[in-house]
């Protein structure tokens, strides 16, 4: 398996311009996990879903982000309008079904996106 | 809100200079504590899972212990290529697969 696929793997852009991340997760997981890692706060939960579904959103910054699932091997997150205060590197990762929901299945990450907005 | 913190922020180690990093956490219910390794560059690689008390995980040159405050990741004669950031994760009772890191230990291992 190739692993976790993020694209692109960087992103300049401009403030007030959209941006729009991607990922591919690994095949047969059915968690998927978006982060954001900056020095300051380090490694935060963005959202993650689980079978296609938003299970909780409540690291969402702003209403500036949204984050989608259209199906078990996609999912995007998109930052509108952008701000110099969204230069991180974000990562996407996947985890293999629980057993009911209960227990912990490691996650595996993506190589991630390193956003600056100038 | 649940917290978790590292210490030391980093460590600089000659090589066969045996360490331990800490992570101590204040939350309402632990499920459940996690050790991950990152590369520069890279996404966090999944080390080990520790679930109660007690409990303790080798992998090669790393063991992780844990107690009901904090949790440790005793380093044992390391080599160069253990050099990364060392991150800890914890989960709570109704959190399901949430988790929350810590802001890691970013370990230098010098020949």
């Amino acid at each position: 398996d190739a692993g976790v696929i993020q694209s692109p793997r960087h992103e300049v852009t401009e403030m007030g311009q959209e941006v729009t991340l991607r990922c591919k997760p690994i095949s047969g997981h059915d968690y998927l996990f978006w982060y954001r890692q900056t020095m300051m706060r380090g490694l935060e939960l963005l959202i993650y879903f689980n079978n296609n579904v938003p299970i909780d959103d409540s690291g969402m910054p702003e209403d500036r982000f949204s984050a989608k699932m259209p199906n078990a091997s996609f999912s995007t997150l998109k930052i509108q309008p952008s701000e110099p205060r969204d230069s991180a590197v974000y990562f996407c990762a996947s985890s293999p079904p629980g057993l009911a929901g209960l227990g912990y299945n490691e996650q595996f990450f993506g190589p991630g996106t390193r956003l600056t907005v100038l | 809100e649940d917290q978790v913190t590292q210490s030391p922020e980093a460590l600089r180690l000659q090589e066969g200079e045996s360490s331990s990093l800490n992570c101590s956490y204040t939350v309402s219910g632990l499920r459940g504590l996690f050790w991950y390794r990152q590369d520069p560059g890279k996404g966090p690689e999944f080390l080990f899972t520790l679930y109660s008390a007690g409990e303790e995980k080798e992998k090669e040159r790393l063991k992780a212990t844990l107690t009901k405050k904090e949790s440790f990741l005793h380093i044992t004669a390391p080599k160069p290529e253990d050099s990364a950031t060392y991150l800890c994760a914890v989960q709570v009772h109704g959190g399901y697969q949430k988790v929350t890191f810590g802001t890691g230990t970013k370990l230098q291992v010098i020949p």
